[in-house]
């Protein structure tokens, strides 16, 4: 089955510490996104990439870092500049290559202080 | 930049009453996506619009796109309690992003 897989499903994080969110996907999709959710909130976008080893800042990068060194993967890192991390973070891919393509999301995972 | 304003935030309905929510904004859309957060969930496409005035269904939920392309709506006929979660609009920019509304989360009381 194709799709995306996110992990951990859940995250506890110390203070001052950085934790790295798993994205993978196996759509042969080239963009891939971060999203962040708060309760009750719309998505906000971290980051995005829409090609290996090239990505862009979102709307709410502080705090974040991304890499993209395969296509098929795209972590996140919130680091412990990120003073506010608990929240849902969901992983999105869409085929840039035909237009207006919607995005598949993976399953999320639920970052929290300790 | 480019914002999609999606109301109401909230609407608590009974079960068998139907349900609206709108997206709007300031500049014409290229096209304008659905989706649909169940509780606990993630985002998933419901349709996607592109032609002014279009009307598409799905069931008992009906999507249409304004004449001018700069507004949507998402009409539930006689809601279920399989209906409930977040239902999201979203825009694509001029950069390929999505541009998501704040999105309507929908209770329906059985």
């Amino acid at each position: 089955d194709g799709g995306i897989t996110q992990s951990p499903k859940y995250l506890f994080r110390k203070e001052g510490q950085n934790v790295t969110l798993s994205c993978e996907q196996n759509l042969n999709h080239d963009a891939m996104y971060w999203y962040r959710q708060d309760p009750g909130q719309g998505l906000r976008l971290i980051y995005y990439s829409q090609i290996v080893n090239d990505f862009q800042k979102g709307d709410i990068a502080e705090g974040y870092s991304v890499s993209r060194e395969k296509k098929e993967s795209f972590p996140l890192t919130v680091t412990s500049a990120q003073k506010n991390p608990t929240a849902f973070y969901l992983c999105a891919s869409h085929d840039d290559r035909v237009s207006n393509q919607p995005q598949h999301f993976g399953d999320g995972t639920r970052l929290s202080i300790l | 930049g480019q914002q999609v304003m999606q109301i109401p935030q909230y609407q608590h309905v009974q079960e068998g009453e139907d349900f609206t929510t709108y997206c709007n904004s300031s500049t014409t859309l290229s096209n304008i996506q659905w989706y649909k957060q169940r509780p606990g969930g993630h985002p998933v496409f419901l349709i996607q619009l592109v032609k002014s005035g279009e009307v598409k269904k799905q069931k008992r939920l009906t999507f249409q796109f304004g004449e001018a392309k700069k507004n949507s709506s998402l009409h539930i006929t006689a809601t279920q309690t399989t209906d409930v979660g977040t239902y999201f609009c979203a825009a694509s920019s001029n950069t390929g992003k999505l541009i998501f509304g704040q999105g309507t989360t929908l209770q329906v009381k059985p």
